[in-house]
């Protein structure tokens, strides 16, 4: 069975400052997506970022990027310039497309940016 | 992506009453979910609302307890039914779009049951 790990349960950083939310996997599938989701206080859940498995290119937008690195199952998300609406829980979460589309979730990792 | 709203954004029950919580999405979408977010933690899926067939649940989850339905490619409806504190959660629905690769989701029910 496919497992997501946060191993952060909480960050605080300045404002306009860099940082970087760690995320591990575990999977036996070659194929899968993977993804970061952002839930601010108002609980709306917002997709950041997604990243196939099979590209080796590192997805990016905007001031958001990831570092995948498929052979260590590691799917790191860097915000460059952090902003205070960047404040909120942080979700990494894994697709296998050959089982239904089930998004399997990591615990989360709080977020705050400090003016 | 797509617009999706909920109704209703929050409620507050007695427990033994039933609560139905509809998601609205302004597109026809084929794979629709139903999740429950209990408060401190992350996104449990408690079924996979089907067109035009019974919703796929999850371990856990039984129809009695969390009926589904989905009566068309836009709407559907999710019944806390019989409602006890430990159903005190946010509830939220999401659509899978480009072939399912990416989920978007509605902003949530929160449902405080006394």
């Amino acid at each position: 069975a496919q497992t997501v790990t946060q191993s952060q349960p909480e960050m605080s950083v300045q404002e306009a400052e860099t940082v970087t939310l760690s995320c591990t996997y575990d999977t036996s599938e070659n194929n899968y997506y993977l993804f970061w989701y952002k839930q601010p206080p108002s609980r709306q859940m917002i997709l950041v970022i997604r990243q196939e498995a099979y590209k080796q290119q590192n997805a990016t937008e905007n001031r958001f990027s990831v570092n995948f690195q498929k052979a260590a199952k590691s799917f790191s998300l860097k915000i460059s310039d952090s902003q205070l609406g960047d404040t909120a829980m942080y979700f990494c979460a894994f697709m296998n497309p050959d089982s239904n589309y089930q998004l399997i979730w990591g615990a989360g990792t709080k977020l705050i940016i400090k003016p | 992506s797509a617009v999706i709203s909920q109704k209703p954004s929050r409620d507050i029950c007695q427990r033994g009453t039933s609560l139905t919580i509809q998601c609205q999405v302004d597109s026809q979408v084929t794979m629709m979910f139903w999740y429950r977010q209990q408060p401190g933690q992350s996104l449990t899926l408690i079924a996979t609302a089907n067109q035009g067939s019974e919703a796929t649940y999850e371990s856990g989850f039984v129809i009695d307890k969390f009926p589904i339905s989905r009566p068309n490619l836009t709407f559907s409806t999710l019944t806390v039914s019989n409602m006890s504190p430990e159903d005190s959660s946010i509830y939220l629905c999401s659509v899978g779009l480009d072939r399912g690769h990416e989920q978007y989701f509605g902003p949530g029910t929160r449902l405080t049951v006394t």
